[in-house]
């Protein structure tokens, strides 16, 4: 069974640039898998902010992007602010109707 | 704007069964897919479920293959998942997530509603 792969946990500097990763066990991640891309802080529901791997949703700042790097899905903040600090979920669409989410990344702003 | 209410949590004994329902308003239902999505306490997302927009097409994961059934009434713009032979690892926010005409992975969440499995 294919596991989607996260970063456990990242840090970064306020006001500094981080690249958050979304790859497989086995293979190679593409646009053909329409990598989503969420935050969520404690007690809140997920909020999207990337879709299909390089479209922000309505009103998420130009600091979120997202695209392929390599082999794996990314997610990159630039200018990051304390307010960026959450747990990042990326999901990826293995075909046959089935979505798997990655474990999550928990992002410190420090 | 996408509003979904999940409603029909609560606290259910193992091996019984239970009813989320999901209404949907601020979009045409009857033209997008819709998921369900759960999160075990303390734990990451989960996808459970999908239904394609006219309900022909269901798909789910192997951990509810079998006990849960996602369909919706598109004349009611509602979305439900009901959940027989319920376990305690069911335990979880379960979220309705609006996807798109296909199957590709869902972009607005409902806030979720709490099932809770326990003697």
């Amino acid at each position: 069974q294919t596991v989607v792969t996260q970063e456990p946990s990242f840090s970064v500097s306020p006001g500094g640039t981080v690249t958050l990763t979304c790859g497989l066990s086995s293979g190679s991640v593409s646009t053909s898998y329409y990598p989503n891309w969420y935050q969520q802080t404690p007690g809140q529901a997920p909020r999207t902010l990337i879709y299909s791997t390089n479209t922000r949703s309505s009103g998420v700042p130009d600091r979120f992007s997202g695209s392929i790097l390599g082999n794996k899905a990314a997610l990159t903040i630039t200018g990051a602010q304390a307010d960026d600090e959450s747990d990042y979920y990326c999901v990826l669409y293995m075909g046959s109707g089935i979505s798997v989410f990655g474990g999550g990344t928990k992002l410190t702003v420090l | 704007q996408v509003q979904l209410v999940e409603s029909g949590g609560g606290a259910v004994q193992p091996g019984r069964s239970l009813r989320l329902s999901c209404a949907a308003s601020g979009f045409t239902f009857s033209s997008y897919g819709m998921h369900w999505v759960r999160q075990a306490p303390g734990k990451g997302l989960e996808w459970v479920a999908v239904i394609s927009y006219d309900g022909s097409s269901k798909f789910y994961a192997d951990s509810v293959k079998g006990r849960f059934t996602i369909s919706r009434d598109n004349s009611k713009n509602t979305l439900y998942l009901q959940m027989n032979s319920l376990r305690a690892e069911d335990t979880a926010v379960y979220y309705c997530v609006k996807g798109f005409r296909d199957f590709r992975p869902p972009a607005d969440w409902g806030q979720g509603t709490l099932v809770t499995v326990s003697s």
